[in-house]
């Protein structure tokens, strides 16, 4: 069956700290890849996403995300954390046969303390 | 440039009652997809139109029903309310060919008593 898995519910990091956020997906066909970003009360905004090429995606405020197919992963990492980083990511998995139909994981609760 | 918009932002129901949620998706998309989001989780998705026609439907009852306008813009219907259906319901907007890159609508709430 199609998955995909945020192992971790909530994470607490330091400003000034790195960030890695692990997703992990389980699909038949090449898989398209997305983080977003869901601040309280707002909806999803996208940080990155991977279609084919280069493994190592940049995204928006700072976000880079490695593409392993040999450990179906994607995980996002953050050199620096900021206190506005404080939000819930989502790993999204879209494939070619599926006409945009996105599917989430249950997301990673990011706080982050002085 | 506007992005994807929805209305209303917050809404109350009852149970048995019927609701319908608007999109209107970022200028130049012609694909709208909707999820619900349950508090705490991810979102799942619903359906999603173009072309006014239905192409896809993830594993949701025929209580939730939807159109496509020919300006692009959507309308999600759900039928004889149960209090599970209290959600943050998302719509997003693509544009054919890159349907995979959806960018979302702030929301509405949803609350089902």
């Amino acid at each position: 069956a199609q998955s995909v898995t945020q192992p971790d519910i909530h994470i607490t990091v330091s400003e000034g700290a790195s960030l890695e956020l692990r997703c992990n997906y389980s699909y038949g066909a090449t898989p398209y890849l997305f983080w977003y970003v869901q601040s309280p009360g707002q909806g999803l905004q996208l940080l990155l996403k991977y279609f084919s090429g280069d493994t190592l995606v940049q995204g928006i405020k700072g976000f880079e995300a490695e593409f392993k197919r040999s450990q179906s992963s994607f995980n996002l990492r953050k050199p620096s954390v900021h206190w506005s980083d404080a939000a819930e990511y989502f790993c999204a998995v879209g494939t070619t046969d599926s006409w945009g139909k996105l599917q989430f994981g249950a997301g990673t609760q990011v706080v982050v303390t002085p | 440039d506007a992005g994807v918009t929805q209305s209303p932002t917050h809404l109350i129901k009852t149970r048995g009652q019927q609701v319908t949620l608007r999109c209107s998706p970022k200028s130049g998309h012609d694909t709208v997809s909707w999820y619900q989001q349950a508090l705490g989780q991810g979102p799942q998705f619903i359906f999603q139109y173009y072309e006014e026609e239905e192409r896809q439907r993830g594993n949701f009852p025929d209580r939730f029903s939807g159109h496509q306008f020919p300006n692009y813009s959507s309308e999600l219907n759900v039928n004889a309310l149960l209090l599970g259906d209290s959600a943050l319901y998302l719509c997003a907007s693509s544009l054919a060919g890159t349907a995979n890159e959806q960018f979302f609508g702030p929301g509405t709430r949803l609350t089902v008593l």
